[in-house]
């Protein structure tokens, strides 16, 4: 099953914005509004911060936003704290596989 | 509070088989689609099976398929995942996830949707 590309690393310095972006194709992420963010700290189970493309579950901070356009969807974080420090993987609803879920390869993200 | 504690992972060597169990609690866990998700050492996350929140309809990943099985006891709370002819390539942290967002029947199935609880996590790797 083919990942959805994600950059290997994002890096910004307190206080800006970074963006992830994540693509895959029409029989993922551009067909379907199931896209789903999630943050991994070193040594610790995934969390998510995003759900169904846009959505942010209660108690993640409003800094995290999620959008999509076309086959690629994207996740911000505003105001970038030390805190944020993090692996975060996006995950989608996919046609391609029995399975149906699909994860993207990916993102470390670095507060300079 | 939402409870998902792993076990059963450790030493194996290749062909070998291990049953992993994920005890539940807090949530009515006939509700819930559930899943196994794995990360081998130092990569990204990967499904590997999702049941359905009545166990009927499973789905595995093809890097797995014919070898795990993933099954759930509904008295026990407990969701498994029997892993026969084991490969190298299956060390990995094993998490147990819940399915999340949803309200409903639409809990009991998965449709690539998110999982809003973890497991801490099982490690399984292998001896030379």
């Amino acid at each position: 099953q083919s990942a959805l590309t994600q950059p290997a690393s994002v890096s910004g310095s307190p206080g800006q914005s970074i963006t992830i972006s994540c693509t895959g194709s029409r029989s993922d992420i551009g067909g379907y509004d199931f896209v789903s963010w999630y943050q991994q700290h070193p040594g610790k189970a995934p969390k998510v911060v995003i759900y169904d493309v846009t959505n942010r579950p209660s108690g993640v901070s409003d800094r995290f936003s999620g959008s999509k356009s076309g086959n690629t969807a994207s996740l911000t974080i505003s105001d970038l704290r030390a805190e944020d420090e993090a692996d975060y993987y996006c995950s989608s609803y996919t046609t391609k596989t029995s399975l149906a879920g699909v994860f993207g390869t990916g993102t470390r993200v670095t507060v300079l | 509070e939402v409870q998902l504690l792993e076990s059963g992972g450790g030493l194996v060597q290749p062909g070998e088989s291990l049953r992993l169990s994920c005890a539940a609690s807090g949530f009515t866990f006939s509700n819930y689609a559930m899943s196994w998700v794995r990360q081998a050492p130092g990569k990204g996350l990967e499904w590997v099976a999702v049941i359905s929140g009545d166990g009927g309809s499973t789905y595995y990943a093809d890097s797995v398929k014919g070898r795990f099985t993933i099954s759930r006891d509904k008295a026990k709370e407990t969701l498994y995942v029997h892993m026969n002819s084991l490969r190298v390539e299956d060390t990995a942290v094993y998490f147990c996830a819940k399915r999340g967002y949803c309200t409903g029947s639409s809990c009991s199935s998965f449709y690539g949707r998110s999982f809003d609880s973890w497991g801490q996590g099982t490690l399984v790797t292998f001896s030379s």
